[in-house]
């Protein structure tokens, strides 16, 4: 079955600037996660959603938030972007909530 | 706070040799994964480990639960060049419902 896609793989944008990504997890899983990855910090925890539920929320500032829709499709959204935000975004799917997690290939985003 | 500790950071090694990397916590874990990550890919989960004191064995690679499930090892035996990778360890805290990763170990492979 197909894997967890997330769109765009690619991105670059400005300062100031917002950005929307895509997750569309694993058929059948209701549970997505997304992670910022930096060389300095590793995987950091932005937030999970289950259900269209956000059930746990990491210690990001409120410029990052996300949704998710009835088909367990998840977005992910960052408003006035800044260098630091630069980084690998990973989303993954679990079929319920906290169990093994199936990764996308994530999008790599780049503020200049 | 970190929860999971990886050692070593970094691990340079030549081809046929073998390896153990660590991941340390104060926290009790109800289950901890091993992921491994290639640069600029998503991290591919490798196995779980769910009892304290567990072994699992998948070819090369030993992965080891520690009794009172706060720790675990993986072990490579005759290192490839293709194991080179981030391999990143994770834990479901009790009681908790994040999944909980380490820094990593970024292990490299020379033929």
């Amino acid at each position: 079955k197909a894997g967890v896609t997330q769109t765009p793989r690619y991105l670059i944008k400005t300062r100031g600037q917002q950005v929307t990504l895509s997750c569309s997890p694993i058929s059948g899983h209701r549970s997505v996660s997304w992670y910022q990855q930096t060389p300095g910090q590793g995987l950091q925890f932005l937030f999970e959603y289950f259900s269209e539920t956000q059930r746990n929320k990491g210690n990001f500032p409120g410029r990052f938030s996300g949704r998710q829709f009835s088909n367990s499709r998840s977005e992910m959204n960052v408003s006035t972007l800044e260098l630091g935000d630069s980084a690998l975004y990973l989303c993954a799917s679990s079929l319920i909530v906290n169990t093994e997690a199936f990764f996308g290939q994530g999008t790599r985003l780049t503020v200049v | 706070t970190q929860l999971l500790e990886q050692s070593p950071q970094f691990l340079s090694i030549q081809e046929g040799e073998n390896l153990t990397v660590y991941c340390n916590s104060s926290s009790v874990f109800s289950s901890l994964q091993w992921y491994r990550q290639e640069p600029g890919e998503g991290p591919v989960l490798l196995v779980t480990v769910v009892t304290g004191g567990e072994v699992k064995k998948l070819k090369r690679l030993t992965f080891q639960f520690g009794d009172a499930r706060k720790d675990s090892s993986l072990h490579i035996t005759a290192a490839q060049p293709g194991d080179t990778g981030l391999y990143l360890c994770a834990g479901a805290e009790g009681g908790s419902e994040k999944l909980v990763f380490g820094k990593g170990t970024k292990l490299t492979v020379n033929p």
